[in-house]
C-alpha cells in the first residue's frame, strides 16, 4: 500500500562510485520530484518531471541525471559521488500540474559517501 | 522571488499547552501554502494547506493554521500539545511556476510530558 517508495534506504558507498536511487509511485500521479536534504534539514528541489518530461532542473552538477521510462517512476542516477553528495534524497509526487498540488514524499534515502 | 521564512529554528511546548510554529512567506501573485511533519528519519507528511476561502485551515492531527495576507504569514496551531507532536515542522509555499515548492527551513518541535 506504500504511496511512494524509494529503494535503496540506505546507501554507503566511497567516493567517486556510480550509484542509482530508484523511485515509484502508485498514486497515478503525473508529476515526480527529488529533493536534497543536507545535514541541517534543509530541503530543496533538485528536478521535477511530468509525463517523463523533465519541467525542472536546478543548478545541479551534471553528475546528477534523472530518468523516467514511465510516470510512475523516477529514478537518479549519481556519477563520480564526492563527500558532498552525502545527504537524504527524497522523491515525491503529485497529480497534477496545478498551484494546489499537494506533494506525497517517499521516505527517503540516506547517502553516505566516505 | 518566493520563499518561506520559518524564524524560529526550534519550539518548546508542555504538553497539554497551546503550540504555534511561525512561517512567513514572500511570492508572487496568490500564494498557495502548505505545512508538512516529518518525523525522524521518515519522509513528510502533508498536513493542511490553504489554497484560497476561509483564513483559518484545519488539517490532520488536530493542527490548523491562520493565513493573514497582511503579515504574509501563515502560521500552524495546535490547541493543546501532544508528546507525539514532537518533530520537524515545514512551511512550503508553491511557486507562480506551479510545479516548484519553497520549503522554509524547518522547526523542531519538543513537546515535553
Amino acid at each position: 500500500d506504500t504511496a511512494v517508495s524509494q529503494t535503496p534506504k540506505y546507501l554507503v558507498t566511497q567516493m567517486g562510485n556510480d550509484k542509482s536511487i530508484k523511485c515509484e509511485q502508485n498514486l497515478g500521479h503525473d508529476t515526480m520530484y527529488w529533493y536534497k536534504q543536507d545535514s541541517k534539514k534543509f530541503l530543496k528541489i533538485m528536478f521535477s518531471y511530468n509525463n517523463k518530461e523533465l519541467i525542472i532542473n536546478e543548478t545541479v552538477p551534471n553528475r546528477f541525471s534523472p530518468k523516467s521510462p514511465d510516470k510512475a517512476h523516477l529514478n537518479l542516477h549519481i556519477n563520480s559521488l564526492e563527500l558532498g553528495d552525502s545527504a537524504v534524497y527524497f522523491c515525491a509526487s503529485s497529480q497534477e500540474r496545478g498551484h494546489t498540488d499537494t506533494q506525497y514524499f517517499g521516505p527517503g534515502t540516506r547517502l553516505t559517501v566516505l | 522571488a518566493q520563499s518561506v521564512a520559518q524564524p524560529e529554528d526550534q519550539v518548546n511546548v508542555a504538553e497539554g499547552n497551546p503550540l504555534t510554529v511561525k512561517c512567513t512567506y514572500s511570492v508572487s501573485g496568490n500564494p498557495y501554502l502548505f505545512w508538512y511533519v516529518q518525523y525522524p528519519n521518515r519522509g513528510l507528511q502533508f498536513l493542511l494547506k490553504y489554497i484560497t476561502g476561509d483564513n483559518l485551515v484545519k488539517g490532520s492531527y488536530g493542527f490548523e493554521a491562520e493565513f493573514n495576507k497582511s503579515q504574509t504569514s501563515f502560521h500552524l496551531k495546535k490547541p493543546s500539545a501532544l508528546v507525539s507532536d514532537s518533530a520537524l515542522y515545514f512551511c512550503a509555499v508553491r511557486s507562480y511556476n506551479y510545479n516548484k515548492f519553497y520549503f522554509g527551513s524547518g522547526t523542531k518541535l519538543n513537546v515535553k510530558p
